[in-house]
């Protein structure tokens, strides 16, 4: 398996634009995860997906954030309008929810956003 | 809730030497505990985890990590540091294993000397 797949890698935009991060989960896992690296606040979690189906949204910071999970092998993380302090590695994360490691999480490489 | 402390933002050892990462937690009921350890530019990577049995557990390149219950801690060893494991590590907990999210600390980052 290749793992948690995110893509962009890197993503420059000017202020005000939307951008839009996804995120391809490792097959057979039921949870995902968004999480958010900056030096100030470390890492955060912004939003869960269990089954497809969000279960804690209370990390997002703001309306301009959404996550959505249309399968269990896609998500995306969008920020409309992007602000230059939404700048930041935005991690997934996947995990299964059965079989022996069902406890721990995997994490793609990470797209590093850097708004203008 | 639940949350997670490293209180050192960085340790120095030098090569050889053994190494220590502290980690305390608070969780309601029994905790899921793990390591993850990111190199730079990279993804975080899963080092060991905690869930039942041994409190001392083994993971990936060597690592350790000990579960003490009574002072609600899971600090990271390594009898013997080398050089490449210089990164950040960070520890997480979880309320339990189907699904629930991770909380992570703030990381400590691990500088090891020649």
């Amino acid at each position: 398996d290749a793992g948690v797949i995110q893509s962009p890698r890197h993503e420059v935009t000017e202020m005000g634009q939307e951008v839009t991060l996804r995120c391809k989960p490792i097959s057979g896992h039921n949870s995902l995860f968004w999480y958010r690296q900056t030096m100030m606040r470390g890492l955060e979690l912004l939003i869960y997906f269990n089954n497809n189906v969000p279960i804690d949204d209370s990390g997002m910071p703001e309306d301009r954030f959404s996550a959505k999970m249309p399968n269990a092998s896609f998500s995306t993380l969008k920020i409309q309008p992007s602000e230059p302090r939404d700048s930041a590695v935005y991690f997934c994360a996947s995990r299964p929810t059965r079989g022996q490691d069902r406890s721990a999480a995997f994490f793609g490489q990470g797209t590093r956003l850097t708004v203008v | 809730a639940q949350s997670v402390a490293q209180p050192e933002d960085q340790v120095k050892v030098a090569e050889g030497n053994p190494l220590t990462v502290k980690c305390t937690y608070s969780v309601s009921g029994n905790p899921y505990l793990f390591w993850y350890v990111q190199y730079p530019n990279r993804g975080l990577q899963f080092l060991l985890k905690y869930i039942t049995g041994d409190n001392l557990v083994k993971g990936s390149y060597g690592f350790e990590a000990e579960f003490n219950k009574s002072q609600t801690s899971f600090h990271l060893k390594k009898p013997s540091a080398l050089v490449s494991d210089s990164a950040l590590y960070f520890c997480a907990v979880t309320r339990n294993n189907a699904g629930n999210m991770l909380t992570f600390g703030g990381g400590t980052r691990l500088m090891v000397k020649p």
